[in-house]
């Protein structure tokens, strides 16, 4: 069992939808949870920073955090095409240190 | 700010030739930087973790006399794939840690190296 699962997709909206995106994982000891962004042949953008559980919002992107079911969740509201890409979420044990990344959910925000 | 970039993007070289690839960070200065490789519709491997002005920490499986990295300034990796083979073809991305409230990793743009 991986540490973290998520799935691959593709996971195809039409424009203007809300997307759910989400990750479980097995350990416990993670306290930090990020997601990111990566379009193609790119880098990953770090789009949400959360720490411990929670809510956290900013702007269309609402990221949760439940530790008790070792579960987090990406919220996209108002989805446009410039959205789809592949969102990543990482966590970590502590702040900097290694990141354990799921596998990418891709996305694709249809007109 | 945190921005993040590598030289260069992309990379062609002939099987048994030497790459070496930049990671730097322009506007702030990076104590740990990280190493990944990524291939086509896989999530991001740590390769190696890169603390300036020490020896770099390699992940399992990874030979560290294959891909030498170097740390030798707060604003500045490299990671040289050496006497490169075709399998060594992949999307290498290199992250620094930021420090301060967030201290987290932001990426840079990746290079993808094609051996022939």
């Amino acid at each position: 069992q991986k540490e973290v699962e998520q799935d691959p997709g593709p996971l195809s909206v039409p424009e203007g939808a809300i997307v759910s995106l989400n990750c479980t994982y097995s350990n416990s000891a993670f306290q930090y949870f990020m997601w990111y962004r990566q379009y193609s042949r790119k880098g990953p953008e770090l789009l949400m920073y959360t720490y411990s559980s929670g809510n956290k919002e900013d702007g269309r992107f609402t990221a949760q955090v439940d530790k008790s079911s070792k579960y987090i969740s990406l919220f996209i509201r108002d989805s446009q095409p410039s959205d789809s890409a592949t969102y990543l979420c990482a966590m970590s044990t502590g702040g900097g240190n290694k990141l354990t990344f799921g596998t990418g959910t891709q996305l694709k925000v249809e007109l | 700010g945190a921005v993040v970039s590598q030289h260069p993007s992309r990379v062609i070289c002939k099987s048994g030739t030497s790459v070496k690839i930049e990671c730097r960070s322009l506007d702030f200065q990076a104590t740990t930087m990280f190493w990944y490789r990524q291939f086509p519709k896989q999530s991001l491997m740590l390769m190696a973790t890169s603390n300036e002005g020490s020896k770099a920490t390699y992940e399992q499986g990874v030979e560290k006399d294959k891909f030498l990295i170097n740390h030798a300034s707060l604003t500045l990796s490299t990671l040289t794939v050496t006497s490169a083979h075709p399998e060594d073809s992949s999307f290498y991305i290199c992250s620094a840690r930021a420090g301060g409230p967030t201290d987290t990793q932001y990426f840079g743009p990746g290079t993808r190296l094609t051996v022939l």
